[in-house]
This record gives structure tokens, C-alpha cells and sequence, in this order.
């Protein structure tokens, strides 16, 4: 079974750091894009990051771009976003989402499966 | 304000056909980039609903359907059921922005 879970959300400072992961399982990690996309609460999806099968390509959305870095080990099947620099208005739900297959990022690639979700909340 | 438009709400009562709308422009649909729709119920994780304009994944009903014109696409839900009731979003990739854009969502109330 394919599956995505992420861990590493959390109540953070503005101005502070924090780590999400996504492990995943169920299938060739190595050979997909993978994203994270959030969720503020009681809002809309909001795509925030892609990075393609073997980390030659990355895509940050503008209103991370500069503060998050993405990145992936692909012997540990794991992804990550390095989140700094934060700000209230990153408090959502992030979630890991597996992209299409290939070197390159199909850019009418859509997202499936997707993880629950790691709520990480900015605030002093 | 999303760059995809979708309503905030669409209703129907059980056995009824709705359709959410998702209108973009030339940087994303119109540049023909395809369309992905997602279904999310209430406290769960979105789940594909729709991939490339038309086509349904293995497990999702025959009751949805969707289609793409120009700069809009829609979603057609046939035979309403409770179990519908959820919020879906439209999915693309704007070229203008250089990433991927969803919908504001739209709420489906099952009357």
C-alpha cells in the first residue's frame, strides 16, 4: 500500500525554525516528484514546494521562496522542508504529496497519494 | 484571492446533479495545462477525485465526471449521496506564477 506520513510539525516562534519530514512507503520513492502543500485553518490548499526525482529541479511558491528549503534522501525514502524564518501566516496543515514520475517535474503533474498532515503552528 | 475561481458553495438534495465550476486564465488553463480535481471530506487529507481533465481513478464512482474549455474547467456530480458532502478543489499549473495553483474549494452541501 502506498503511504505517505509526515512528523516534525509543532508550536514554533515567529522568527523560528522547524523540520517536517514525509516517509514514505509502498513504492519507488526514487523515481517521483514530491511536494508539500498546506493548509491554513478553516482555508483553501495552498501548494508550497516541489522537488523532482533526484533533486535536480525544486519550485517554491512566493510566499516561501527565500524561508523554505525542500530536500529528500531517496535511500531513506524521505522528504523534507526545512522551514525557516517563520511566520504567523505559515500556521497550517502541511501535508507530503507524491507527484508524477520522471526525472523532470511534469508541470501538469497532480498530486496522489497524499499524507494526513502535520499541523505546525506559528505564535508567540 | 485564488488564482483559480471556484464557488464557495454548491447544493442539492440527494439524487440531484450539481456542478462546481473552476474558472482560471491564459497562464494556466487557457495554456492548456491540465485540470485535477480533489475531493476532501471534513478532517481528512484531499483525495484525487479527477486526473488530466477527465479521467477518474481506480474506486471513484461514475457518478463524477468533469470537462475543460478554454480558460474553464467544471466537475459533474450525478446521483448526489450523502457521502458526497465535502469540499473540492481544482488543481493546475499557472506558467505566470511558475507552480501549481488550486481553487479556493467549494463546499458541497447534500440537502
Amino acid at each position: 500500500e502506498v503511504q505517505l506520513e509526515e512528523s516534525g510539525g509543532g508550536l514554533v516562534n515567529p522568527g523560528g525554525s522547524l523540520r517536517l519530514s514525509c516517509a514514505a512507503s509502498g513504492f519507488d520513492f526514487s523515481v517521483y516528484s514530491m511536494n508539500w502543500v498546506r493548509q491554513a485553518p478553516g482555508k483553501g490548499l495552498e501548494w508550497v514546494s516541489c522537488i523532482s526525482s533526484g533533486s535536480h529541479y525544486v519550485y517554491y511558491a512566493d510566499s516561501v521562496k527565500g524561508r523554505f528549503t525542500i530536500s529528500r534522501d531517496n535511500a531513506k525514502n524521505s522528504l523534507y522542508l526545512q522551514m525557516n524564518s517563520v511566520r504567523v501566516e505559515d500556521t497550517a496543515l502541511y501535508y507530503c504529496a507524491r507527484g508524477p514520475r520522471g526525472i523532470a517535474v511534469a508541470a501538469s503533474g497532480y498530486f496522489d497519494p497524499w499524507g494526513q498532515g502535520t499541523l505546525v503552528t506559528v505564535s508567540s | 484571492q485564488s488564482v483559480l475561481t471556484q464557488p464557495p458553495s454548491v447544493s442539492g438534495a440527494p439524487g440531484q446533479r450539481v456542478t462546481i465550476s473552476c474558472t482560471g486564465s491564459s497562464s494556466n488553463i487557457g495554456a492548456r495545462y491540465d485540470i485535477h480535481w480533489y475531493q476532501q471530506v471534513p478532517g481528512t487529507a484531499p483525495k484525487l477525485l479527477i486526473y488530466e481533465n477527465t479521467n477518474r481513478p481506480s474506486g471513484v464512482p461514475d457518478r463524477f465526471s468533469a470537462s475543460k474549455s478554454g480558460t474553464s474547467a467544471s466537475l459533474a456530480i450525478t446521483g448526489l449521496q450523502a457521502e458526497d458532502e465535502a469540499d473540492y478543489y481544482c488543481q493546475s499549473f499557472d506558467n505566470s506564477l511558475s507552480g501549481w495553483v488550486f481553487g479556493g474549494g467549494t463546499k458541497l452541501t447534500v440537502l
